[in-house]
């Protein structure tokens, strides 16, 4: 069945260094969403990706979605303390209406 | 935050007792998930409806049921709860598509721990 990879599953920072994580699928999909879990809280949609090579910005995050469409990363520049949870990527595959989420990247900021 | 909400918030059961977890929403969406989050392990997909009366197993759904009578409540219940069954629940809601994007709002959890 599909799979989705996330690597790493922790991340320690220094506050202002720069923060990746990285997304890998087993199957072609058709897109890729990225969530933010804060400590003790519930998951929240950040943005969905859906085109072969496609680049978003949000403010200091930058999102990538692979050329192949079976990757994906999170680029956090200059990380802040408000960026501390878990960051989670959530696959797509055709027109089936499961979502695969990877296990998710601890972001643990050091001031 | 999107109109769901959780019940209870916190359950302590022995283990061979039946479980009902209750998501209520009032945005009318048409999908309803339920998702476990354990560490290590992210959140893994249980079951799902794509409306009333119509659902559908995820990756780890041994042990559990759901249903869906009405669009805003979808009900995930425990047969017979097992310690392996410990975990914060968490149900989703999606829907309707907005330009292609299939955004999940979640819930705040259920924290349910089984002795």
């Amino acid at each position: 069945g599909q799979q989705v990879m996330q690597i790493p599953q922790y991340q320690h920072v220094q506050e202002g260094e720069d923060f990746t994580t990285y997304c890998n699928s087993s199957t072609t999909l058709s897109n890729i969403q990225w969530y933010k879990q804060r400590p003790g809280g519930h998951p929240v949609f950040l943005i969905q990706l859906v085109k072969s090579g496609e680049v978003k910005k949000q403010k200091r995050l930058t999102f990538q979605f692979g050329e192949a469409k079976k990757n994906s990363s999170l680029h956090i520049t200059a990380t802040q303390t408000t960026d501390v949870g878990t960051y989670f990527c959530a696959g797509r595959s055709g027109r089936d209406d499961k979502i695969i989420f990877g296990k998710g990247t601890r972001l643990h900021i050091l001031p | 935050d999107a109109g769901i909400t959780q019940s209870p918030r916190h359950k302590v059961t022995e283990t061979g007792t039946p479980v009902t977890l209750r998501c209520h929403q009032t945005e009318n969406h048409r999908y309803m998930y339920w998702y476990r989050q354990d560490p290590g392990h992210g959140l893994r997909l249980i079951h799902y409806s794509y409306g009333v009366k119509d659902t559908d197993k995820g990756e780890v759904s041994d042990g559990y049921s759901v249903s869906r009578s009405k669009t805003e409540d979808f009900l995930l219940t425990l047969e017979s709860a097992t310690s392996s069954q410990t975990s914060v629940y968490f149900c989703a809601i999606s829907g309707p598509l907005v330009g292609e994007v299939f955004e999940q709002f979640f819930g705040p959890g259920t924290r349910l721990t089984v002795l």
